[in-house]
């Protein structure tokens, strides 16, 4: 039984490129969400999706952020032009399905993006 | 604003003791969560208190939810080293499907 995936684990990319982050919801799930966790702080929210429809993304800066959760395939959170300011722990978390309260959200390892 | 604050930022005991950290909130809840997160690792969820519920346990692990002062702990009996890690209040408020997370509380269990 498969947890929430995320790829890749750890991401260099240089300012000015462009960064995608991959997230596999668990087995069933049909709601992710994304967090941002910069050094020493706890998660912030950035946005919520279900299958093919963005739900609340108001914690997403509006520039350079987008996300997307496709009928087929992993949910995607893509930075454009990526910054220093950027560099974090972005974690994935997904909800829904027969075994977990509606509540419960099982988060990913997260993927640490490193902007050189 | 804040809505979970921890308290404390960090605590360090030696192996066996008992460990405690609270939990503050601002606004009402439905629930109140308590993860852990080891070092450069993903959140493990540790166990959820309704709103409704005052005291919850499971395995070494004692949750208390006081809404009347908006304020949990998170009680580790007879610690191990293997509990070292950073320990996060995250709660939902009424309505919402955003999980609203405090700065953690870093827990070091000396052997």
């Amino acid at each position: 039984n498969a947890g929430v995936m995320q790829n890749p684990r750890h991401l260099v990319r240089r300012r000015g490129q462009e960064a995608r982050l991959r997230c596999s919801p668990m087995k069933g799930h049909s709601h992710v969400y994304w967090y941002r966790q910069l050094p020493e702080e706890g998660l912030k929210f950035m946005v919520y999706l279900q299958k093919e429809n963005i739900i609340d993304e108001s914690g997403m800066p509006k520039e350079r952020f987008s996300a997307e959760f496709p009928k087929e395939g992993p949910s995607i959170l893509r930075i454009q032009q990526v910054v220093r300011g950027d560099s974090a722990a972005y974690f994935c978390a997904s909800s829904g399905g027969a075994r977990s309260s509606y509540n419960e959200q099982f988060f990913g390892p997260g993927t640490r993006l490193t902007v050189l | 604003s804040q809505q979970g604050e921890e308290d404390p930022q960090a605590l360090s005991i030696q192996e066996g003791e008992n460990a405690t950290m609270n939990c503050s909130y601002k606004t009402s809840i439905n629930n109140l969560q308590w993860y852990r997160q080891n070092s450069g690792r993903g959140l493990v969820h540790l166990i959820l208190i309704r709103s409704n519920e005052r005291e919850k346990h499971s395995g070494r692990l004692r949750v208390t939810l006081d809404t009347s002062k908006k304020s949990s702990s998170l009680l580790i009996t007879a610690s191990r080293a293997a509990d070292t890690a950073s320990y996060f209040c995250a709660t939902y408020g009424a309505g919402s499907y955003q999980l609203t997370f405090g700065k953690g509380t870093k827990l070091s269990v000396i052997p």
